[in-house]
């Protein structure tokens, strides 16, 4: 099946730049989300990208999305503390399943003081 | 935006006891809803699809019997775990797509499920 991997944690100091980066296998995905899960949550919908566009910038959040490579990271510019969360990388394609969504492990975000 | 709303938000119960989670669009309908389950520090397993008006369809090696879905509404699905047991014991979380056509999901909060 289709696999979208990303890297299970992430640790970054209280200001810096967080950048969480996801690779997945169907080139024919026509979206790619990030949600984020803080503990106990459901999953938010930070921002997603159509798969013809590169880079997508929405205050904090950038998403560069390299269709060759099959390569998607969300940066975080400033990173809080409220950021601490769970970073989930997804993918739509028509081969997807039944929610139309393929879904990475999650990356765990660290913040440390 | 589209909210989904999960209640309750956590349950404890006594094993051998069947519990209800309801999961509703408040802004919108939706013909179709998925339910998933979250194991600690790991993704999402999708459980099943809630179809409104008809039967679930249930992924492979989710046993049908066990997780009862019931989409009666445009905007109300619920899922009954019968007879829980402590293995029963997760995170149960449901989605609902919204008309963006982007074909984003939109989660709820989830519910904690602890049999004991």
């Amino acid at each position: 099946g289709e696999d979208v991997e990303q890297s299970l944690f992430l640790s970054v100091r209280e200001g810096d730049s967080s950048v969480i980066n996801c690779t997945y296998t169907d080139s024919s995905s026509t979206y790619l989300y990030w949600y984020k899960q803080e503990p106990g949550a459901g999953l938010q919908l930070l921002t997603y990208i159509f798969s013809n566009m590169d880079m997508k910038q929405d205050q904090r959040l950038t998403v560069l999305l390299n269709k060759k490579d099959k390569h998607l990271s969300l940066r975080i510019a400033d990173t809080q503390t409220g950021d601490s969360a769970i970073y989930f990388c997804a993918e739509s394609y028509s081969g997807g399943g039944a929610d139309g969504l393929t879904f990475g492990k999650g990356t765990h975000l660290i913040i440390q003081p | 935006g589209a909210v989904v709303s999960q209640h309750p938000s956590w349950v404890i119960c006594k094993s051998g006891t069947s519990v209800k989670i309801e999961c509703r669009s408040l802004d919108f309908q939706a013909t179709t809803m998925f339910w998933y389950r979250q194991f600690p520090k790991q993704s999402l397993m999708l459980m099943a699809t809630s179809n409104e008006g008809s039967k679930a369809t249930y992924e492979q090696g989710v046993e049908k019997d066990k997780f009862l879905i019931n989409h009666a509404s445009l905007t109300l699905s619920t899922l009954t775990v019968t007879s829980a047991h402590p293995e029963d014991s997760s995170f149960y979380i449901c989605s609902a797509r919204d008309h963006s056509g982007a074909n984003v999901l939109t989660f709820g909060a989830g519910s904690r499920l602890t049999v004991l």
